[in-house]
């Protein structure tokens, strides 16, 4: 069992740019959360997919899109960046029994905006 | 609100007890957690707590969880050199996310 894989792990890009980073949930897992979590912060939530429809989301502005495909992967898309989009951005995968599922969470994608 | 603390930085002596202590504030929390980072890595799950239970033990893992005051601790009996890392503590509240405490640096001195 691969675990929770993201892609990719390291990403420089500059301000107005746009970007996507990738997410596979680990194998049996139906349900994708995104988390963002600055340097010296804990995570954040962005939002969660189940059932290819974004169920819940945190505190972000409509820049911050995502997608969950039929396979149950997932994408996280960010338009116009700006610098404090500067994160280590999290995939966690769980299965849908409840509001208490166990999250287990993927290496991360390093996101760097120059 | 939604707002979990933790203290920033724990220094113990390789072979001590080590313990993290958080705060929440979401008294319909299901569960509490307990993560654990290491430099350049993801979240890594080290135990968790049904609200309704106030201690759990996990091989040298103790979790007590004080629900009157919203008071969470991690215990490390016997710290090695490998438990330098960020702790997290977490809570789920009364939706899917959950929520995260800004994490407490533990430095394990040989």
């Amino acid at each position: 069992d691969a675990g929770v894989t993201q892609s990719p792990t390291h990403l420089i890009k500059t301000r107005g740019q746009q970007v996507t980073l990738r997410c596979s949930p680990k194998s049996g897992h139906d349900t994708v959360s995104w988390y963002q979590q600055a340097l010296g912060q804990g995570p954040q939530f962005i939002f969660q997919y189940y059932e290819e429809e974004e169920r819940q989301r945190g505190n972000f502005p409509d820049r911050f899109s995502g997608h969950q495909f039929p396979n149950y992967s997932s994408e996280l898309n960010v338009n116009a960046l700006l610098l404090g989009d500067s994160a280590l951005y999290l995939c966690a995968s769980s299965l849908n029994q409840g509001a208490d599922d166990e999250q287990f969470f993927g290496p991360g994608t390093r996101l760097t905006v120059l | 609100g939604e707002d979990v603390e933790q203290s920033l930085f724990l220094s113990v002596r390789e072979g001590d007890s080590s313990v993290i202590n958080c705060t929440y504030t979401d008294s319909s929390s299901t569960y509490l957690y307990w993560y654990k980072q290491e430099p350049g890595a993801g979240l890594q799950l080290l135990t968790y707590i049904f609200s309704n239970m106030d201690m759990k033990q996990d091989q040298r893992l103790t979790v007590l969880l004080n629900k009157k005051d919203k008071h969470l601790s991690l215990r490390i009996a016997d710290t090695q050199t490998g438990d330098s890392a960020i702790y997290f503590c977490a809570e789920d509240g009364s939706s899917y996310k959950l929520i995260f405490g800004s994490g407490t640096r533990l430095l394990v001195r040989p």
